[in-house]
């Protein structure tokens, strides 16, 4: 099992719908969770952190985590061509890796006007 | 305020070579991480230098090694290269590890290619 699992995707929504992503992760120590995106040729651009139960809003984005089902989610609400990218989800190994940040494979999202 | 830099942006080198990969971390950042991204792969975990000292490193062979200087900037050094090294190398720093809820923030990157 990976430590980390994103659907790759391609993951295709219209201009102004709202996108979702979705992972899991296998360290039930995970305390840090993070979403990055990486538009192609570029280096990840961290967008949201979360470390809490339920969910956290900062303008279009959303996150949501899940600790006892080990999920973490990303909404993109009134989703833009320009969120077109791929979107890395990163988890803190816990106990089994201090100071690693463990990636998932990224899901590929296009929004198409 | 500048962001992480990554020196030199591309390198091309052959097999059985060694190359030197530099890295300045955010102003006031004491962490230094650097990760593999190889096509299709997803970024992989190399090392974590804090304060100087080697903290963690990941599941990769000790042809890869690095250090950080006393201003926090640190190097990757990768020896006897092989075809499978060619990738975009990120390094990333924080304030701390991430495990205390320290954000990391990546540099450009350099696309090493090895031929």
């Amino acid at each position: 099992q990976k430590e980390v699992e994103q659907n790759s995707g391609p993951l295709s929504v219209p201009e102004g719908a709202i996108a979702s992503l979705n992972c899991t992760y296998s360290d039930r120590g995970s305390q840090s969770f993070f979403w990055y995106r990486q538009y192609s040729g570029k280096s990840p651009e961290l967008i949201m952190s979360i470390y809490s139960n339920g969910d956290k809003e900062d303008g279009r984005f959303t996150a949501q985590l899940n600790k006892a089902s080990q999920y973490v989610s990303l909404l993109i609400r009134d989703s833009q061509p320009s969120d077109s990218a791929t979107y890395l989800c990163a988890v803190d190994a816990g106990g089994t890796s201090y100071g690693k940040l463990t990636f998932g494979q990224g899901t590929i999202l296009t929004v198409h006007p | 305020e500048a962001g992480v830099t990554q020196s030199p942006t591309h390198l091309i080198k052959t097999r059985g070579q060694q190359v030197t990969l530099r890295c300045s971390p955010i102003s006031g950042h004491t962490s230094v991480y650097w990760y593999q991204q190889a096509l299709g792969l997803g970024l992989q975990f190399l090392l974590w230098y804090d304060e100087g000292e080697e903290r963690n490193r990941g599941n990769f062979p000790p042809r890869f090694s690095g250090r950080q200087f006393p201003n926090y900037s640190s190097e990757l050094n990768v020896n006897a290269l092989e075809l499978e090294d060619s990738a975009l190398y990120l390094c990333a720093s924080s304030l701390g590890a991430v495990n205390t809820r320290e954000k990391l923030f990546f540099g450009s990157g350099t696309q090493l290619s090895v031929l």
